[in-house]
């Protein structure tokens, strides 16, 4: 059965520290590592990572699949209190369905 | 960018009552369409994968007569909850990708989602 697990579940920081979220993965057929930010209504995409070592950055926000390790970190810089959501993390197969992990919370105080 | 629409955002109504729940890609052919669903503070389940022009694929445990679902066209995946119970109550939340094996792999994007709930 597929699998996604994501670390910490929750986290606290104060604005202007730097957070590493954690995506582990066990997707039979992988075929791509997505994550997506959650805050009232439905998750909004933030990066689809398909290539091992390769990062994407947008903004504050980076992200880099290890394929070897079956993993994933979003990292983000600067932490602002719009940050705070939860961050989904979800795995593809060949039908491209998403496998979704719990989440992380996250929430960026002042 | 991709936009995905889900109409209506909120539903509240009775018991034994059918809801039906559209989704729509709007400057985008979507063949494919998902529909999942969330529980409060827990993460999006998959329900079924919506192929235009042929029959949804369901997940394990979700009672395909019960969530009947139309996919009659690229831009439009339609989801109806048939004669609904307090059970469920939840959020649903459909999502498209993009074209098909020749555009390759495209993200999920998603719609707002419907509050649905059943009195």
């Amino acid at each position: 059965e597929d699998k996604v697990v994501q670390s910490p579940l929750s986290l606290v920081v104060h604005e202007g520290d730097t957070v590493t979220l954690n995506c582990s993965y066990e997707v039979t057929n992988f075929r791509s590592l997505l994550w997506y930010k959650q805050e009232k209504k439905a998750p909004t995409f933030l990066f689809m990572l398909t290539s091992s070592g390769i990062e994407k950055k947008s903004g504050r926000l980076s992200s880099i699949l290890d394929k070897k390790e079956l993993s994933s970190i979003l990292n983000i810089t600067a932490t602002q209190t719009g940050d705070s959501a939860i961050y989904l993390c979800a795995g593809t197969d060949s039908g491209y369905a998403l496998n979704f992990g719990k989440g992380t919370s996250l929430l960026v105080t002042p | 960018g991709a936009v995905v629409s889900q109409h209506p955002s909120r539903v509240i109504c009775k018991s034994g009552t059918s809801v039906k729940i559209e989704c729509r890609s709007l400057d985008f052919q979507a063949t494919t369409m998902f529909w999942y669903r969330q529980f409060p503070k827990k993460s999006l389940m998959l329900m079924a994968t919506s192929n235009e022009g042929s029959k949804a694929t369901y997940e394990q445990g979700v009672e395909k007569d019960k969530f009947l679902i139309n996919h009659a066209s690229l831009t439009l995946s339609t989801l109806t909850v048939t004669s609904a119970h307090p059970e469920d109550s939840s959020f649903y939340i459909c999502s498209a990708r993009e074209g098909g094996g020749i555009i390759g792999n495209q993200p999920q994007h998603f719609g707002d989602g419907t509050r649905l709930s059943i009195l």
